[in-house]
Parts: C-alpha cells; structure tokens; sequence
C-alpha cells in the first residue's frame, strides 16, 4: 500500500506564480517523520525539510514555505513568487521506525519565464 | 565540507558483465544507505547500514545485488551477473546518529546495461 502521495505530477506555471504541492501521507505510528526532497534536472536529491509527527507548525524558509496538518494527514509544500531554478522534481517522504524513507512518486514543477 | 561521493558518475556495460558502484559517506555520519531509482518503481531503498553492519536488506532484488561496508567511509553495491532490468540511477545516502536524521545523497551512479 502506497504510504506517500503525490497526486499531483506535473505543475507548470509562469515565473512569479505561487505554486503548491500536495503530499498525503498514510501511518498508523504516533511518530514519524515527514521529508521534502528536491531533485533538479542535473539529479541529485536535495534535502529541504524535515518535520517531526509531534510539531504542526508551519514553517517559512525564504520563498518556501510547508503546511503540516494531522488532521488530514498532509505536508503540503508552497513556492512563493516562483523563479526558473525552481524547475525540478519534488519528493515528499514518510519516515517511520528506524527511519526508512519511503518516498512518493514526486511532482514535476516546470517554471517557465 | 564533502558530501556524498559516488563513483563512477556513469557506467555503461554488457549484461552479464560485474558492475560496481562504490560510495564514500560523509565524515562522521554512521548510517549509509542506498537507493535505486527508476522510472516505473520511483526511488526504491535497497540495503541500509548503521555502524558498517547491514540492517536492512530486504529492498535488495536478488541474489544478484550485494552490498558491503568494510569501514565507516567506503561502501560497495555489486551487480552480478547485470541485467538490462537492472538499469536505473543509484544513489548512496548517508546520515547522522540518531534515527530519523535527514539523508544526503550523493549525485548517483547513472547505470545502463546493454
């Protein structure tokens, strides 16, 4: 069974634009750990964030900003004011136990001037 | 500092032939990882070491695939004999102690077996 979705898999949008990922998460620990992950076109994974099961605050770093609710299981990821270099493939993933990362099936972001 | 670093960056080979893909972790991390990402199966986790010792193998395809980690800063993912299923890119990830630490990966070994 799929832990981490991504149902979205390609956004396109205009530079500037905001743009916001959805990723919904399926677990039955009371601890786990949620992860973003970008992987630009020359493909390496870069860490963005990673938030604990225990703490729903939102966070802003920059033009990025991440919306943990329980409640619905998501860990939504916003681009604000988005920019050329932002063009990648995002990855939201679940950690559980030992800390197995168990990655959704990413969303293409294309940011076009 | 030195992230992840893996070698070769390409490789491309017979099926049938060995193929190994080495990674050296970051300095003081003592849990590597690696991974193997394909267009159908997205990014897969196959073998996860903690301390040099395998704690998880059961990503690990077949008896084809082995991995080995003789110290704390070199590791080896062997394919043998290759297939051409066995095309993807790996990737080698490492972390700090403590369960749940972000993984840094290193750029990944693009694998093509003909």
């Amino acid at each position: 069974a799929q832990k981490v979705t991504q149902a979205q898999t390609e956004i396109s949008v205009v530079e500037k634009e905001d743009v916001t990922l959805d990723c919904v998460y399926e677990t039955r620990d009371t601890t786990y750990y949620l992860f973003w992950y970008k992987q630009p076109p020359s493909g390496e994974l870069v860490f963005l964030i990673r938030r604990n099961s225990f703490d729903e605050q939102n966070e802003i770093s920059g033009r990025y900003s991440w919306n943990f609710q329980k409640s619905t299981s998501s860990f939504n990821f916003t681009i604000t004011a988005s920019q050329v270099v932002d063009s990648a493939v995002y990855f939201c993933a679940l950690s559980e136990g030992w800390g197995k990362l168990q990655f959704g099936a990413g969303t293409q972001v294309v940011v076009t001037p | 500092d030195a992230g992840v670093i893996q070698s070769p960056r390409h490789e491309v080979t017979e099926m049938g032939q060995e193929v190994t893909l080495r990674c050296k972790p970051i300095s003081g991390h003592n849990s590597l990882f690696w991974y193997r990402q394909t267009m159908m199966r997205g990014l897969e986790l196959l073998i996860y070491f903690n301390n040099n010792v395998p704690i998880d193998d059961s990503g690990m395809p077949e008896d084809r695939f082995s991995a080995k980690m003789p110290n704390a800063s070199f590791s080896t993912l062997k394919i043998q004999p290759s297939e051409p299923r066995d095309s993807a890119v790996y990737f080698c990830a490492s972390s700090s102690t403590g369960t749940n630490q972000p993984q840094h990966f290193g750029d990944g070994t693009r694998l093509s077996i003909l």
